[in-house]
Parts: structure tokens; C-alpha cells; sequence
């Protein structure tokens, strides 16, 4: 168990469904991110949430849509998501944006676009 | 354009050998830089650290080496163990951007 935890792990859906992605985390930290990974690809960074500031990625379409009700739960919802949308989904928090504790992670969502 | 580089996607080395896992970056803003190590269906956890006003930093088996002028550094691992199988992301964090910066990632197979 790392403290961050998110849901599911697995998920599969249509080109037309909407879903949700939940992260979660127990560490007192203030800051989330929404992290892609695709194959032979950096770790790709989404949205940042820190004291509930909102940092996108300018290149993340709209189709994906976080949401941070409050410094310990993050969202991505999703729709009308492509195949090559498919990829891991890693939530990290860490204790402050500007902190030098590194991330922790969340073992992340496998998500497949059909 | 990748700030953070790991031009090795792959390596393999022998079980009780030394492993070096390299990473280049570009952006000389970068004031900090992380190792983390990502098992199978797991998500990455993190390694080891370093400063840029550091040259070394060592935790056990583990060695950070950064090298300011050739915007480089290199991780050694040594002995190497099977359980150190791994995909090693090298992270690099601008004071300013306040964000980590991650590379591709090299896979390191340790053979018994």
C-alpha cells in the first residue's frame, strides 16, 4: 500500500462511454497530478491540483476533464476518449508543488480504448 | 521536445555486476533530479535523489552521479540483484516550474 490509491486498475471502454478514473491518498499531501504513460514514452504530465489550483498540460485534449473536490481525492473523467488514449494513468501526490520529497504514486489505471 | 533523456531503453547485466543507468537532460534551469524504479503493475516508487549542488549521492547499493557540465547523470547499482529488475525513470525538477520532469525509462534486466 503507497498511500495513493487509485480505481480502478483495469478499465476497458467503448470510444462513445464516459467513465471516471479515482485517485485517492492519505498522506497530508497538498498537491495531486494526473500522470500518462504510454510504451518507450516519458511519463507524460496532465493536470496538477496543488491547494486547489488547477495546472493543465496545454496538449491534453478536452476529452479528458480532472476534478479535485478537495486536497485528498482527484478525478479524471473521461469521454468520447480515442485508441490512442489507451495507456497506464498515474496519480502522484507529493507534500507541496515546490517541495524536493519527490512524488508518490499510485499504482495506476490500465486503461484500453476499443 | 524531451528535456530529460534515457537513450537506453534497455539493459541487461549480470547478477553481483555494477549497473549504470544514464539519463541526459537539457534544461540547465534543473535544480534537483530523482531516480524511480517501476516494477510490473505497480506504479513508480521513488530511489534516490541528488542536488545540483551535489556531484554524488549514495544510499547503499545505489549511487547517483551528476555531472553539471555535460548535463548528465548516471545511476549505479552495485551488486546488482535479480530483484532490481526494473523499469528506472530519471525525474529532474525545475525550481520554477515546480514539477517533475520525467524521462522514457530504461529497463534494467538483472540475470542470475
Amino acid at each position: 500500500e503507497t498511500g495513493v490509491t487509485q480505481t480502478p486498475r483495469h478499465l476497458v471502454m467503448g470510444m462513445t462511454n464516459k467513465k471516471s478514473l479515482k485517485c485517492e491518498q492519505h498522506l497530508g499531501h497538498n498537491a495531486m497530478y494526473w500522470y500518462k504513460q504510454s510504451a518507450k514514452k516519458p511519463l507524460e504530465l496532465m493536470f496538477v491540483y496543488s491547494l486547489e489550483e488547477r495546472v493543465e498540460n496545454n496538449s491534453v485534449p478536452s476529452r479528458f476533464s480532472p476534478e479535485c473536490p478537495n486536497s485528498s481525492h482527484l478525478f479524471l473523467h473521461l469521454h468520447t476518449l480515442q485508441p490512442e488514449d489507451s495507456a497506464l494513468y498515474l496519480c502522484a501526490s507529493s507534500p507541496s508543488r515546490q517541495g524536493v520529497n519527490g512524488y508518490t504514486f499510485g499504482s495506476g489505471t490500465r486503461l484500453t480504448v476499443v | 521536445d524531451q528535456q530529460v533523456k534515457q537513450n537506453s531503453p534497455s539493459l541487461s547485466v549480470q547478477e553481483g555486476r555494477i549497473s549504470i543507468l544514464n539519463c541526459d537532460y537539457t534544461n540547465s534551469m534543473f535544480d534537483y533530479f530523482l531516480w524511480y524504479k517501476k516494477y510490473p503493475a505497480e506504479g513508480p516508487t521513488f530511489l534516490i535523489s541528488i542536488s545540483s549542488i551535489k556531484d554524488k549521492n549514495e544510499d547503499g547499493r545505489f549511487t547517483v552521479f551528476l555531472n553539471k557540465s555535460a548535463k548528465h547523470l548516471s545511476l549505479h547499482i552495485v551488486p546488482s540483484q535479480p530483484g532490481d529488475s526494473a523499469v528506472y525513470f530519471c525525474a529532474a525538477r525545475s525550481g520554477s516550474a515546480r514539477q517533475l520532469t520525467f524521462g522514457s525509462g530504461t529497463q534494467l534486466t538483472v540475470l542470475p
